[in-house]
């Protein structure tokens, strides 16, 4: 059974500061998204991670992809309020169903 | 470009209930998935369908069911309600194996 496990699962720190979010799972895949939900909100897609190595950039925001580490990252730079959310990883397995981490609940001070 | 669309927002049932919750994909999405949330259990895969297909369940029991559409919307049905059903219910849809997830609003069910 795939797990996903992700850490930190809470995460506060002060804007301006750069931080990593690890994620973890337990089996083989080679596709692994990110998403963030604001609350009371659905999921935001972040990015979509194909391959080995695959590494994407959308403004403060990076995520790679190590799948012989089986392991992604999500790393903050320069941390905005505005970046305030949780921040979940999700597995793609059977290649129809996604398998979630905890969540990563993030908050940016001012 | 029209989002996933789930109906209703927000429902309230009573325990031995049945409910029926909507998605509407995004025009040309064939695949629909179905995920439940709640602070405990964080994020479960229900059940996905493709092109009036069901390809893949998760581990819910058979109070849970869905069906997919010609038209690829999609709906859900949870029968004899128990307190522990509620949740947000999310609904996804994508065109293919290599794009992302377009997640719905949700439903937000309430069983009292």
């Amino acid at each position: 059974e795939l797990k996903v496990e992700q850490n930190p699962l809470f995460l506060s720190m002060q804007e301006g500061k750069n931080y990593t979010i690890y994620c973890n799972y337990s089996t083989t895949s080679d596709r692994l998204y990110w998403y963030r939900q604001d609350p009371g909100k659905s999921l935001e897609s972040l990015f979509v991670l194909l391959s080995n190595g695959a590494v994407k950039q959308e403004g403060r925001l990076m995520a790679s992809l190590d799948t012989k580490a089986r392991l992604s990252t999500l790393h903050i730079t320069a941390a905005v309020h505005d970046l305030s959310a949780t921040y979940f990883c999700a597995v793609d397995q059977a290649g129809n169903m996604l398998t979630f981490g905890g969540g990563t609940r993030l908050m940016v001070k001012p | 470009k029209a989002g996933v669309t789930q109906t209703p927002r927000y429902l309230i049932k009573t325990r031995g209930q049945q409910v029926t919750l909507s998605c509407s994909p995004i025009s040309g999405h064939r695949s629909v998935s179905w995920y439940q949330q709640t602070p405990g259990q964080g994020l479960q895969f229900l059940f996905e369908y493709f092109s009036e297909t069901q390809r893949n369940k998760g581990n819910f029991p058979g109070r849970f069911s869905g069906r997919q559409f010609s038209n690829s919307r999609s709906e859900m049905n949870v029968s004899t309600l128990e307190l522990g059903d509620s949740a947000l219910y999310l609904c996804a849809s994508r065109v293919s194996q290599v794009t992302g997830y377009t997640f719905g609003s949700g439903t937000r069910l309430t069983v009292v």
